[in-house]
């Protein structure tokens, strides 16, 4: 089983060129997730899409955008990156047809930007 | 705003030890407390979820528990082995929110030595 599968795996950028990371899941789920980590900041959340078709920002979400191509595929988007902004950024996705289903996390992409 | 703490940052047993990691979180009122697995350059896999009603969950050598008067969960490991070194991660989600918005403590990484 695939799971989630994020691309690319690793990506390095200059100040201000524009990227879009990917993320699929084959699981079925409903709500899809992106976070970043951060030494000494833990995980934290940027968007998340609580179902297809719907959006809504998370903790740090100033800098990026979103889109859910459809059930399957949820982006993300840096249209000028930043310094600030190297980390390494997980997608998650969740069944939410039960009560308290756990997430399900990618294996992230490595970004730096110089 | 909810906060999660982990303590300690790090910690080195020997092979066999019981072990007993710790998350402390600052508003009793979550939806559920999730405990993960993350391996270097991997992302998080799922090990315990414990819904807010509930006071602990087991699954093989690993017991979560859930104190929310105290605001604290402790994830108990039994027998450690080398395999189990990894970071842990526990993460809790608010009332209201159906358990999208998680906020994740920094971590304990663990390395079991043989």
């Amino acid at each position: 089983n695939a799971g989630v599968t994020q691309t690319p795996k690793f990506q390095v950028l200059k100040t201000g060129q524009s990227m879009t990371l990917q993320c699929a899941q084959d699981m079925n789920h409903n709500s899809m997730y992106w976070y970043r980590q951060d030494p000494g900041m833990g995980l934290r959340l940027i968007y998340y899409s609580a179902s297809e078709g719907t959006t809504d920002k998370g903790e740090v979400p100033n800098g990026y955008n979103v889109s859910r191509l459809n059930k399957r595929e949820f982006s993300l988007r840096l249209e000028s990156a930043a310094p600030s902004q190297t980390s390494v950024y997980f997608c998650a996705s969740r069944d939410t047809g039960a009560p308290n289903q756990p997430q399900h996390f990618g294996d992230g992409t490595r970004l730096s930007i110089l | 705003k909810q906060e999660v703490t982990q303590i300690p940052a790090a910690l080195s047993v020997p092979e066999g030890e019981n072990l007993v990691l710790n998350c402390s979180f600052t508003d009793s009122a979550i939806y559920n407390l999730q405990w993960f697995r993350q391996d270097p350059g991997k992302g998080l896999t799922s090990l315990l979820l414990i819904q807010s009603s509930q006071r602990e969950q087991t699954s093989g050598r690993l017991n979560a528990s859930l104190d929310k008067s105290s605001g604290r969960s402790t994830l108990y490991i039994a027998a450690s082995q080398p395999g189990d070194s990894a970071t842990y991660l526990c993460a809790g989600g608010p009332v209201g929110d159906a358990g999208n918005m998680l906020t994740f403590g920094g971590g304990t990484r663990l390395m079991v030595k043989p």
